[in-house]
């Protein structure tokens, strides 16, 4: 089975400094990850998704994650943040060439942007 | 291209009540999954159905069940409401079942149980 590891329940940052959201998983078979975001009473938007190739994956608002297969993880960074990126952040995975996708999600980061 | 709906948006219920949640989903997708998530916790996984058929389920008892209708809309029924009900419940659409294909949310139903 897989599982989702976010260490971090709230993150807490200023206005234009960098951060980083961890995400650790577990699993014996390969897996897809994907980082997604939800806004105060909103449902869930996808913010990057890592399938196959290259580790580094980007996202048009300037969030980027890489997928380390070593250490397990698919941590979020952005070098900047604004306001507007305040949200909740949840990580989540499912089991690759499987005949389901599934998601199964961490419990989330609150990301606090501060000015 | 209209986005994954539900209804209703917000649903007031007593325990030992009985609820039915709808999801409409994107056009041109035939898998719905529906995910229940309580205050403060990432979103857990109900079941799935893939053109009408229950595909996987999640670890919820029995008195949650589903349907998915010829048009791929869906509903989640619930029966004897308990309070560990009360939770935000999202239906998520897709093309299809393989984990590549991307899974879009709806905004929600927001269930309490007094």
């Amino acid at each position: 089975a897989q599982s989702v590891t976010q260490l971090d329940s709230q993150v807490p940052v200023f206005e234009e400094a960098p951060v980083e959201l961890r995400c650790n998983y577990s699993s014996s078979v390969s897996v897809y990850l994907f980082w997604y975001v939800q806004y105060p009473n909103q449902g869930l938007q996808l913010l990057l998704k890592y399938l196959s190739g290259s580790t580094l994956v980007e996202s048009i608002n300037g969030f980027e994650a890489e997928f380390n297969k070593s250490q397990t993880s698919f941590h979020l960074r952005k070098p900047s943040v604004h306001i507007s990126d305040t949200a909740e952040y949840f990580c989540a995975v499912v089991r690759g060439g499987g005949a389901t996708n599934k998601l199964i999600f961490g419990t989330g980061t609150l990301l606090a942007v501060q000015p | 291209e209209t986005g994954v709906t539900q209804s209703p948006t917000h649903l007031i219920k007593t325990r030992g009540q009985q609820v039915t949640l709808r999801c409409s989903s994107q056009s041109g997708h035939n898998t719905v999954s529906w995910y229940q998530q309580a205050l403060g916790q990432g979103p857990q996984f109900i079941f799935q159905y893939y053109r009408e058929e229950e595909n996987g389920r999640g670890n919820f008892p029995p008195r949650f069940s589903g349907l998915q209708f010829p048009n791929y809309s869906s509903e989640l029924n619930v029966n004897a409401l308990e309070l560990d009900d009360s939770a935000l419940y999202l239906c998520a659409s897709s093309w299809g079942l393989a984990g590549e294909y991307e899974q879009y949310f709806g905004p929600g139903t927001r269930l309490t149980v007094t």
